[in-house]
């Protein structure tokens, strides 16, 4: 069975510097991988994703991840964070098994941007 | 472009009432699904619609249910509340159906159930 696991379950980090949030997966078929991120009192909102291609993957507000098939990981990745990068983050597997769609999720991240 | 709508944002009922939730997809989508997100057991997946017809069930109890109506509006059902069913239940929908297509998700109904 497919499951994900967020490594941190809090990460405080100063404005401007950079920061790796973990994420571990396992599954025994082909999959893709997804970031979300959730601001205070909002649903989520996609960062970036995994389908194929290149192992490195570019999102929005300047965050990027690596996927590793060897290490199973899909670390999420920022130079310098904002204070507005506060929020949770996820990360979420599905598998390619034809359309059978069940996204796998982590239990979050929380990322706190300090002054 | 209008985003996913749920309604209501927030709902408080007592242990034994039963609810309804109603979501709203992004024009032109045809595909909902629901999640309920909770602190301790994180987002797990309830359902999945897409043209009407349920495609993907989680591991929930019968007393949660959903439907799809022709124009994609979706709503969720729970019968016979109990504490533990209080969470921040999330829509989300999507162009088609299957792992490719990225999810719009919306901001969600918080139920409290007392």
């Amino acid at each position: 069975a497919q499951s994900v696991t967020q490594l941190d379950s809090q990460v405080p980090v100063f404005e401007e510097a950079p920061v790796e949030l973990r994420c571990n997966y396992s599954s025994s078929v082909s999959v893709y991988l997804f970031w979300y991120v959730q601001y205070p009192n909002q649903g989520l909102q996609l960062l970036l994703k995994y389908l194929s291609g290149s192992t490195l993957v570019k999102g929005i507000n300047g965050f990027e991840a690596e996927f590793n098939k060897s290490q199973t990981s899909f670390h999420l990745r920022k130079p310098s964070v904002h204070i507005s990068d506060t929020a949770e983050y996820f990360c979420a597997v599905s598998d390619h098994a034809g359309n059978n769609r069940k996204l796998i999720w982590g239990l979050g991240t929380s990322l706190a941007v300090n002054p | 472009k209008a985003g996913v709508t749920q309604t209501p944002r927030y709902l408080i009922k007592t242990r034994g009432q039963q609810v309804t939730l109603s979501c709203s997809p992004i024009s032109g989508h045809r595909s909902v699904s629901w999640y309920q997100q909770t602190p301790g057991q994180g987002l797990q997946f309830l359902f999945e619609y897409f043209s009407e017809t349920q495609r993907n069930k989680g591991n929930f109890p019968g007393r949660f249910s959903g439907r799809q109506f022709s124009n994609s509006r979706s709503e969720m059902n729970v019968s016979t509340l109990e504490l533990g069913d209080s969470a921040l239940y999330l829509c989300a929908s999507s162009l088609g159906y299957g792992s490719k297509n990225i999810q719009y998700f919306g901001a969600g109904t918080r139920l409290s159930v007392l």
